[in-house]
């Protein structure tokens, strides 16, 4: 099974700072990467599939990069609205997510 | 619009067996897979198969084999997820969510369906 390692577990930051996100999966997988975001009681949101290209309707601040085993999802200039829990996921060989990462007012 | 929309929350004990629904609408029901995921209270999310609901084939995550059925009822775009023999560390909120291949993320989730496992 593909396992993917999510770092850091936690983030603090403040509104307008620039946040990086990093997952690391234990085989290549290419492309076949997604970001979610999850709100307190509610479902998870896709924000970026194959990597980098962003879903339909997700604002452009959030950006992801990478291929193989590394991976990144970048927020820059953080808004109110986007603290919360993000998590990777792979969709290479059948579909694994990553721990989470929360993103949390400094 | 597109919606999944998941059955009510259900309290179950230990040893028995639990069927979340998901009706789809706004869309073509047989055109995308149907994937389980779970979330325990305060975890992270854990896959746990997916429906094909044009064939019925399905697979699942090892973790539940031999548990878990994942079905369909095409006349009413809807797809099942059982699970048997529940356990208290089964107890979790249960999304579906929708898949149009297997080179794609899950685009729309289901709004979660609260299973809580209490003798």
């Amino acid at each position: 099974d593909i396992q993917m390692t999510q770092s850091p577990s936690t983030l603090s930051a403040s509104v307008g700072d620039r946040v990086t996100i990093t997952c690391r999966a234990s085989q290549r997988i290419s492309i076949w990467l997604a970001w979610y975001q999850q709100k307190p009681g509610k479902a998870p949101n896709l924000l970026i599939y194959k990597a980098s290209n962003l879903q339909t309707g997700v604002p452009s601040r959030f950006s992801g990069s990478g291929s193989g085993t590394e991976f990144t999802l970048t927020i820059s200039n953080l808004q109110p609205d986007d603290f919360a829990t993000y998590y990777c996921q792979q969709y290479n060989i059948d579909a694994t997510f990553g721990q989470g990462t929360k993103v949390e007012m400094k | 619009q597109v919606h999944l929309v998941q059955s009510g929350a259900e309290v179950k004990k230990p040893g028995a067996s639990v069927r979340v629904s998901c009706k789809a609408s706004g869309y073509t029901f047989t055109g995308y897979f149907m994937h389980w995921v779970r979330q325990a209270p305060g975890q992270g999310l854990e896959w746990m198969g997916w429906v094909n609901p044009n064939t019925g084939e399905t697979k699942y995550a090892h973790e539940f084999q031999g548990r878990v059925t994942m079905t369909r009822d095409t006349s009413i775009s809807t797809a099942y997820m059982e699970l048997s023999r529940l356990r208290s560390d089964d107890t979790a909120i249960y999304y579906c969510a929708r898949v149009y291949s297997a080179d794609d993320p899950f685009d729309i989730w289901g709004q979660g369906t609260k299973v809580t496992i209490s003798s």
